[in-house]
């Protein structure tokens, strides 16, 4: 157990509608990141998040967004859901002594 | 760019035989990490390892060990004795100094068979 908790473990939706995916980082860890996994693309970087602030974006699309609360859980938002996002989506966590990401147990997000 | 590269998309290996796992990598940076996670089937990612970029000592964690060259830009990872619960889809990944992001290479799936 990494320590990361993430929910749901599974989400089935339509296209066209919006998700929230949560994230609650390892005790202590100021930094969440997140990440999509498909089959095509891999395990692809979308954005980071260090104490409430954004520190890096990667290949996130518009349509996604997300955000860290002062409590440091992290929410990732998908909106306009097309089936190309079906993917398992991870949230990590590292702390300030070490650049060691810590992996949640992902969310496999379908979009039918 | 950095750019990870996992040449051996599957391995099947019998119970108990060695199996070595590549792993080559790209980067321009001069300080960097590297590391390995597992994804067993049930679908988490698992931490297994991490080594930076001036520490090319070779690391042994039981039946694991790891080899990395930065002369030939490798960072492989051995599993001696596998064992069925071994079998999994390894990425091997990298971080570049003052970045944020891991690049993944596409991982080995690796399948021990009894």
């Amino acid at each position: 157990d990494s320590g990361v908790t993430q929910t749901p473990k599974h989400l089935i939706t339509a296209t066209g509608q919006r998700v929230t995916l949560r994230c609650s980082p390892r005790s202590g860890d100021l930094s969440v990141y997140w990440y999509q996994q498909s089959l095509d693309q891999g395990l692809q970087f979308l954005i980071q998040y260090y104490n409430g602030e954004e520190r890096a974006k990667g290949n996130i699309l518009e349509r996604f967004s997300a955000q860290q609360f002062p409590d440091l859980h992290s929410e990732l938002n998908l909106s306009s859901l097309e089936l190309g996002d079906s993917a398992l989506y991870f949230c990590a966590s590292s702390s300030t002594l070490t650049d060691t990401q810590y992996f949640g147990p992902g969310t496999r997000l379908t979009v039918l | 760019a950095q750019k990870v590269t996992q040449a051996q998309t599957e391995i099947s290996v019998v119970e108990k035989e060695d199996v070595t796992l590549d792993c080559v990598y790209e980067t321009r940076d001069t300080t960097y990490y590297l590391f390995w996670y597992k994804q067993p089937p049930s679908g988490e990612l698992v931490f297994l390892i991490r080594r930076n970029s001036f520490d090319e000592q070779n690391e042994i964690s039981g039946r694991y060990s790891w080899n990395f060259q930065k002369s030939t830009s490798s960072f492989n990872f051995t599993i001696t004795a596998s064992q069925v619960v071994d079998s999994a889809v390894y990425f091997c990944a990298l971080l570049g100094a003052g970045s944020y992001q891991l690049t993944f290479g596409k991982g080995t799936k690796l399948s021990v068979i009894p």
